[in-house]
């Protein structure tokens, strides 16, 4: 089974900073990674998937990059509304599995 | 408007059973694969079980193979999930999602679930 390690597992920014999230995979998945984005008490929503490909109405300031092992979801410059936290997933074999999830916050 | 309602969660002991409904609306049901994702409290997502768009074929993780049954009735736009001999640590809310491609005889997984209900809790508790 592919393993996901995120890291931070939490971090604290400033509105207007740039966030990197980033995800390990424990072997290729070529760009077969969704990130989304869950909020308290919310259901995840969406954001990235095949790696880069953001999803429709995902402000652009949201972007993903990485192939194979490792991926990167990055945010150009947080809002409040960005506070939630966010998980990696594999989409290339089963069992798909998820990271551990980033909490953002705002400093 | 895509919308999914689950709903059948609640507390049940330990070995006991529940089965959890999901009904759909706004697209086309028989067309997608569906997936059941849970939460336990204050943890992560895991995958837990998905079927095609067809019923005919399902998928389950290691976690719960041989004590849950997820099926689908395409005339009623539901999606099922019989859980058997449960345990404390199936405690979780329990989502259903729609996987975004299109894909009635395959479980094609590779593009991520792009709508999800609202989620419903189980709780296993003596």
């Amino acid at each position: 089974d592919i393993q996901m390690t995120q890291s931070p597992s939490s971090l604290s920014a400033s509105v207007g900073d740039r966030v990197t999230i980033t995800c390990r995979a424990s072997q290729s998945i070529s760009s077969y990674l969704s990130w989304y984005q869950q909020k308290p008490g919310k259901a995840p929503k969406l954001l990235i998937n095949a790696a880069s490909s953001l999803q429709g109405g995902v402000p652009s300031r949201f972007s993903g990059s990485g192939s194979g092992t490792d991926f990167t979801l990055t945010i150009s410059s947080l809002q409040p509304e960005d506070i939630a936290t966010y998980y990696c997933q594999q989409t290339y074999s089963l069992p798909l599995a998820f990271g551990g999830g980033t909490r953002v916050e705002i400093k | 408007e895509v919308q999914l309602l689950e709903s059948g969660g609640g507390l049940v002991q330990p070995g006991g059973s529940l089965r959890l409904s999901c009904a759909a609306s706004g697209f086309t049901f028989s067309n997608y694969a569906m997936t059941w994702v849970r939460q336990a409290p204050g943890k992560g997502l895991e995958w837990v079980s998905a079927i095609t768009g067809s019923g005919a074929s399902t998928f389950y993780a290691d976690s719960v193979k041989g004590r849950f049954t997820i099926s689908r009735d395409n005339s009623k736009n539901t999606l099922y999930v019989q859980m058997n001999s449960l345990r404390v640590e199936d405690t979780a809310v329990y989502y259903c999602a729609k996987d975004l491609a299109p894909c009635s005889s395959a479980y094609c997984y590779e593009k991520g679930h792009d709508y999800w209900g609202q989620g419903t809790l189980v709780t296993v508790s003596s």
